[in-house]
């Protein structure tokens, strides 16, 4: 079946500019998180929904980030006054609401934010 | 102190050769383990669960040692498609969130 989808996979803005990067999640996967990753590092988590509502924010790095997932499947991470340093690799992964101990999370391919 | 540390290597080790890696985690709490495989330039993909016994899934064995607060994986036999970023994932709260190393990095050499 398919996978998680992010667009767009590529994106290069100006600074000060807003950018919206897209997430499609798993059909049926209720769990979707937003994470980012630097070069050399691993992923940094960003914000967690269970289903529509966002049930733990607290990676999001100031209020220039924020995130919908207004019916509960597609969600849309939104960067406005875009940073240099907010250039990186934007990651999204999905999960069943998982059994204790069988969180698997399924990542997309990423898009990757370069802020000029 | 990271919540979750690793060595970033790289461990350049010829093929056929054991190699190991440790990952030490600092919220006592933390419930469930994993680790992740990443290839340069894709996404992590789930490589195994770690379970309070220790599992092993062919060539790929992980263990916890909860009391000292570390995770390992170990893997035999290497082979040149096993070069990859290994990330250590921890359960960091009472829910799905996770947090992730900044990962140890494989060269399995000819």
């Amino acid at each position: 079946g398919a996978g998680v989808s992010q667009t767009p996979s590529n994106k290069v803005t100006e600074k000060g500019k807003y950018v919206e990067l897209r997430c499609d999640p798993i059909s049926g996967h209720t769990a979707l998180y937003w994470y980012r990753q630097s070069l050399g590092q691993g992923p940094e988590f960003l914000i967690y929904f269970q289903g529509t509502g966002a049930a733990d924010d607290s990676g999001l790095p100031n209020d220039r980030f924020f995130a919908v997932r207004p019916e509960g499947s597609v969600s849309t991470l939104k960067i406005q006054r875009t940073e240099r340093g907010d250039s990186a690799v934007y990651l999204c992964a999905s999960s069943l609401k998982a059994l204790a101990g069988t969180n698997e999370q399924f990542f997309g391919p990423g898009t990757r934010l370069t802020v000029l | 102190r990271k919540e979750v540390e690793q060595d970033p290597g790289p461990f350049n080790v010829p093929e056929g050769a054991t190699v190991a890696f440790n990952c030490t985690y600092s919220n006592s709490a933390s419930q469930s383990f994993f680790w992740y495989r990443q290839d340069c330039r894709k996404e992590p993909k789930l490589l195994m669960s770690v379970y309070s016994s220790g599992n092993e899934d062919g060539r790929f064995t992980a263990q916890l040692n909860r009391a000292s607060q570390y995770i390992s994986l170990l893997i035999r036999d290497s082979k040149l498609s096993d070069s990859a970023t290994y990330l250590c994932v921890v359960n960091s709260g009472g829910y799905q969130k996770v947090t992730f190393g900044t990962g140890t990095k494989l060269q399995v050499i000819p």
